[in-house]
């Protein structure tokens, strides 16, 4: 089972941006794909896009589109997650997942990112 | 595009079954076979439980089952245990840019 380790809790200025990160345990992510997801206080879980590192193809919610970009490295096994032009609606957990919707989902533990001025 | 419509709470004794429904439209859950459900403890990340509707992971117990009618899906829990108590999401693919979309999430309270 892969374990998926994500960067730790940020506070952010509006106006400015993000990066998160998520490492796999054993340093590959295993050809999967890795989606991130986040979860605003009190909202749904939204799906912001994801990438399949051996193909290159990358996929973003419309919503998303413009502001998020997502990279990752199979041989290394890392992956980020950048958002920006951020405002306290971005306030949320944010989560990676591996092989979202497959047999091997397999989710971080999340990274709380406050947006304050 | 609208979140898929859960109830909020439902509760059960142990060794009952409960079912929770996930409701969506013809552009998600009518469409695909492509709905999951998470199981998710409070501080802690979600967990896949049920996948394409009626699949299990490897390592999840048969109690949990999923089913699909029209444009409802559902998840049945049998054999009710104490630490099924947790909060319990849908989601579904859905046709456009927004790709998948996730349920209000479920409160299941074991009495």
């Amino acid at each position: 089972q892969v374990q998926l380790v994500q960067s730790g809790a940020e506070v952010k200025k509006p106006g400015s941006s993000l990066k998160v990160s998520c490492k796999a345990s054993g340093g590959t992510f295993n050809r999967f794909s890795i989606t991130w997801m986040r979860q605003a206080p009190g909202q749904v879980l939204e799906w912001m896009g994801r990438t399949i590192p051996v193909s290159g193809t990358t996929d973003y919610a419309q919503k998303f589109q413009g502001r998020v970009t997502i990279i990752a490295d199979d041989s290394t096994g890392t992956a980020y997650m950048e958002l920006s032009g951020l405002t306290s609606e971005d306030t949320a957990v944010y989560y990676c997942v591996t092989d979202f919707g497959g047999p091997k989902d397999y989710w971080g533990q999340g990274t709380l990112v406050t947006v304050s001025s | 595009q609208s979140a898929l419509t859960q109830p909020a709470s439902v509760s059960g004794s142990p060794g009952q079954s409960i079912t929770i429904s996930c409701t969506g439209t013809s552009s998600d859950i009518g469409s695909f076979n492509l709905v999951s459900w998470y199981q998710k403890h409070p501080g802690k990340a979600p967990k896949l439980i049920i996948y394409e509707v009626i699949k299990r992971p490897s390592g999840v117990s048969s109690r949990f089952s999923g089913s699909k009618s029209g444009n409802t899906a559902s998840l049945t829990i049998s054999g009710l245990q104490a630490e099924d108590e947790a909060e319990y999401y849908c989601c579904s693919f859905v046709t456009g840019s927004t790709f998948w979309v996730f349920g209000g999430g479920t409160k299941l309270t074991v009495l």
